[in-house]
């Protein structure tokens, strides 16, 4: 039973245009989000987080959007470039708010492969 | 050098061998995983460690076992490798910040003849 899931297994883009990434959930005591993005050869980097207390969360060039009543969240890349040519994961983790600390203990969906051309 | 290290990054072995993944990380951090990644199912948690004394299966745990040899030191057992443990394993690390944030190996890529 995957509770994390990202139903577009690839996206391609053009350069300078927005990406959306999406990921639903089924579990509703998940309560934090977050984004990880993988390059080939390497291991997932963190991008951008989210707490379910909040509806969206920028980060430069990153923004994530958090839709609890639907259970599910997007990431939205302005503009896109080439070196967001990767994968990207999507996780989320449950209790993280009860106690303010970070649990790790994430669920991952299977990922997204973007590719911006130039 | 990485903050997270795992050795080997490549191994190929035969159905029925003994396999030892090994994770150091020079982080500080006291929470330690291993993830195992496989195609179309994302990342899975295998075994997780809150602190040296402190061992937790995930959710995929059959046919694995871990030892917390020390604070820097994860390391992940295959007693008796299967051809479906084949997959890119990776180690990773977090502290107890606010950012929710993990630190990954560069993984560790295991075929299973």
């Amino acid at each position: 039973d995957q509770q994390v899931k990202q139903n577009s297994p690839s996206l391609s883009v053009q350069e300078g245009r927005i990406s959306i990434l999406n990921c639903d959930y089924t579990n509703s005591m998940f309560d934090y989000f977050l984004w990880y993005k993988k390059y080939p050869a390497e291991g997932p980097t963190f991008l951008i987080s989210i707490s379910s207390i909040k509806d969206k969360n920028e980060d430069g060039r990153f923004t994530v959007f958090l839709n609890k009543s639907a259970k599910h969240l997007s990431l939205h890349i302005v503009p896109s470039q080439p070196g967001d040519s990767a994968v990207y994961f999507c996780a989320a983790s449950d209790g993280r708010n009860a106690g303010g600390t970070s649990y790790g203990k994430l669920t991952f969906g299977q990922g997204t492969i973007l590719t911006v051309h130039p | 050098d990485a903050d997270v290290t795992q050795t080997p990054r490549n191994r190929i072995t035969k159905t029925g061998k003994r396999i030892m993944l090994e994770c150091s990380q020079t982080k500080g951090h006291d929470r330690m995983y291993w993830y195992r990644q496989d195609p179309g199912l994302g990342l899975r948690l295998i075994y997780y460690s809150f602190d040296v004394k402190d061992i937790n299966k995930g959710e995929i745990s059959d046919g694995y076992s871990v030892s917390r040899q020390a604070q820097a030191k994860f390391s992940l057992s295959l007693e008796s490798a299967i051809p479906n443990q084949t997959a890119l394993y990776f180690c990773a690390t977090s502290g107890l910040g606010d950012t929710g944030e993990l630190f990954f190996g560069e993984g560790s890529r295991l075929t299973v003849l």
